[in-house]
């Protein structure tokens, strides 16, 4: 099955700082959804990008389909952006996603 | 967005007992649900997709005898837990398929923490 790689496992950043996360994925996908799951484990759409670039405040997401790789900017990051942030991806339309092991950000004020 | 309920959001059983987790799709139909689990500080990992009106297709290793799977109707699907051990206790998540603006984008619930004694 596919594979799904994310880095850094671990993020330690003092607030306002600006951090970027990659998830490399091993084959072609139909979707690529980033998540913010939060600390009462609710997991936050962030992104829908299984290719080009979207912004949304202070995050933005960039999917390169043809270098299998997808990264996530948070610019400026605030103490409520602490949490583990999970990319997950699937092959074909309709099918289930498979989660990275996410990254887990700590910001501190 | 879309909205995903689950219902309980918490439960403590003893072992040897079963448990049914309720996953709501609240303002879209769904004919694709998916079940997830996830241990403390580990990924989400797939147990099963549940289809509407047929047999859910569970993944490799997942007991389906012991992970009951019903999509009876095209908001509701749910998990039950049969004879349920400590080793089950775990943080159960569903999400659902909503293709109504056309990207296959899928919306997780809030989660249900089982916890065998």
């Amino acid at each position: 099955g596919i594979q799904v790689e994310q880095s850094p496992p671990d993020l330690i950043l003092q607030e306002g700082a600006n951090s970027t996360l990659r998830c490399n994925f091993s084959d072609s996908v139909n979707n690529l959804q980033w998540f913010h799951q939060n600390p009462w484990g609710q997991l936050i759409n962030l992104f829908y990008i299984p290719s080009g670039t979207k912004q949304n405040g202070r995050l933005s997401a960039t999917t390169v389909a043809t270098e299998r790789y997808s990264l996530l900017y948070i610019s400026s990051s605030q103490t409520t952006d602490s949490g583990v942030y999970f990319c997950a991806v699937s092959r074909q339309a309709g099918t289930a996603l498979i989660f990275g092991k996410g990254t887990t950000l700590s910001v501190s004020s | 967005g879309a909205v995903v309920s689950q219902h309980p959001s918490r439960v403590i059983c003893k072992s040897g007992t079963s448990v049914k987790i309720e996953c709501r799709s609240l303002d879209f139909q769904a004919t694709t649900m998916f079940w997830y689990r996830q241990f403390p500080k580990k990924s989400l990992m797939l147990m099963a997709t549940s289809n509407e009106g047929s047999k859910a297709t569970y993944e490799q290793g997942v007991e389906k005898d012991k992970f009951l799977i019903n999509h009876a109707s095209l908001t509701l699907s749910t998990l039950t837990v049969t004879s349920a051990h400590p080793e089950d206790s775990s943080f159960y998540i569903c999400s659902a398929r909503d293709q109504r603006e056309g990207p296959d984008t899928q919306y997780f619930g809030p989660g249900t923490r089982l916890t065998v004694l």
